[in-house]
């Protein structure tokens, strides 16, 4: 059973440009949340996408938008990057198991650099 | 709005030891739930142990134990026995009743010894 899986691993950007990250939930997941992990910090939420609509969202700008897919799968965009949003992009997915008692699932992160 | 606190950066232990990590939080709700996340350096968030708030009864997972004090707003994890592959950033993160939100610490490193 594969759990979260997240690409690129890595990647580089230059300030102003756009970038696409991808998410793929834990097989029979159907709710995906992104996290942005600064060096030195914990997560911090950006999102959650449950059937195809952003249903819950963090302090971030407009900037960062996102998408999933029929499969559940989940993309996070992030526009004009700034060197700031250099961090560890995590994934998270989850099943809801029984009323509020449920398990997130983390993915292994992309790492964007922005210079 | 809540806030989680772990006010130690860095910990170590000598391998078969017992440590205790702290955390404390902030909230205005009643019903919630607190966790800990381990990350090793492959950067993937693992769930160490789960507590709900409405639960007395402090969460037990194998060597991980917490001592959770709903008045104190107090969240601690005790690792007995500590392992080398115990080493790594240690989160605690909070969670509200209706949520998939979690508000996490800024994390404590662990090193373990030899």
């Amino acid at each position: 059973d594969a759990g979260v899986t997240q690409s690129p691993t890595h990647l580089i950007k230059t300030r102003g440009q756009q970038v696409t990250l991808r998410c793929s939930p834990k097989s029979g997941h159907d709710t995906v949340s992104w996290y942005q992990q600064a060096l030195g910090q914990g997560p911090q939420f950006i999102f959650q996408y449950y059937e195809e609509e952003e249903r819950q969202r963090g302090n971030f700008p407009d900037r960062f938008s996102g998408h999933q897919f029929p499969n559940y799968s989940s993309e996070l965009n992030v526009n004009a990057l700034l060197l700031g949003d250099s961090a560890l992009y995590l994934c998270a997915s989850r099943a809801l198991l029984s009323g509020t008692h449920y398990e997130q699932y983390f993915g292994p992160g992309t790492r964007l650099t922005v210079t | 709005a809540q806030t989680v606190t772990q006010s130690q950066p860095e910990m170590s232990v000598q391998e078969a030891e017992t440590v205790t990590l702290s955390c404390t939080y902030d909230t205005s709700e009643s019903d919630y739930y607190l966790f800990w996340y381990k990350q090793p350096p492959s950067r993937q968030m693992i769930l160490v142990i789960r507590q709900e708030a409405y639960k007395q009864q402090n969460a037990t997972e194998n060597r991980f134990s917490v001592n959770f004090q709903k008045a104190a707003k107090s969240f601690s994890l005790k690792i007995s026995d500590s392992q080398l592959g115990d080493a790594a950033m240690y989160f605690c993160a909070y969670r509200g009743y209706n949520t998939d939100k979690l508000i996490f610490g800024t994390g404590t490193r662990l090193q373990v010894f030899p």
